[in-house]
């Protein structure tokens, strides 16, 4: 069982460019997120899903769009890319509250630096 | 929403000492806690949660306390080991929500 990828593991980026950062998730989970991680802020939210066809904005979404086609992919997309989007980005997946373990199972992490 | 304050964010023992890592949340409304463990360079990974309706979780050397009055729970870990060293995050689950908060991390540093 593969779990949950990210791809690509990391990309340079020129500003104004647009990007799609793309996750995939084989654990049959309702619920995916895309969090990015800056050194000394965390894990910040930038967008969740709770099922296929619904979407939600998180801490951070502005810069940001998502969509959830069906239950195994969540991709990211950068519009119009800034420096301030240069972060590690992290999606991560789990069942909804009370239809099991809550706990969020993460992807490996794509390392974007925009330049 | 929800906020989670971590203290402290750097965190330095040596091998053998325990280590505590506290946080706190602002709605009391809140009922899951989990604690995450990143390694340098690798994906966040669950150590330990607890419910509020539990005030103590134990797994091994480590521990976590909930203090649902207060609005505040810990990591204890004990016997600590170089391969502790990692940044931990404490996070926070509104009812009914899927989503978590986490606060800002500690680092947390075993010296041999």
């Amino acid at each position: 069982t593969a779990g949950i990828t990210q791809a690509p593991t990391s990309q340079i980026l020129a500003a104004g460019r647009s990007m799609t950062l793309r996750c995939t998730q084989d654990m049959r989970h309702n619920a995916m997120y895309w969090y990015r991680q800056d050194l000394g802020l965390g894990l910040r939210l930038i967008h969740y899903s709770n099922t296929a066809g619904t979407t939600g904005k998180g801490e951070v979404p502005d810069g940001y769009s998502v969509s959830r086609a069906n239950t195994d992919d969540f991709p990211l997309t950068l519009a119009s890319a800034v420096p301030s989007q240069t972060s590690v980005y992290f999606c991560a997946s789990s069942q909804l509250p009370g239809q099991g373990d809550n706990e969020q199972f993460f992807g490996p992490g794509t390392r974007l630096t925009v330049l | 929403g929800e906020n989670v304050e971590q203290h402290p964010s750097t965190l330095s023992v040596q091998e053998g000492d325990s280590a505590v890592i506290k946080c706190t949340y602002s709605d009391s409304a809140s009922n899951y806690f989990p604690w995450y463990k990143q390694e340098l360079g690798k994906r966040p990974q669950l150590i330990i949660d607890i419910r509020s309706n539990v005030g103590e979780k134990k797994d091994q050397r480590i521990a976590v306390t909930l203090n649902k009055t207060a609005k505040h729970f810990s990591l204890h870990i004990t016997e600590t080991q170089p391969e502790d060293s990692a940044v931990y995050f404490c996070a926070a689950q509104q009812l009914g929500y899927s989503t978590l908060t986490f606060g800002k991390g500690t680092m947390l540093l075993v010296s041999p």
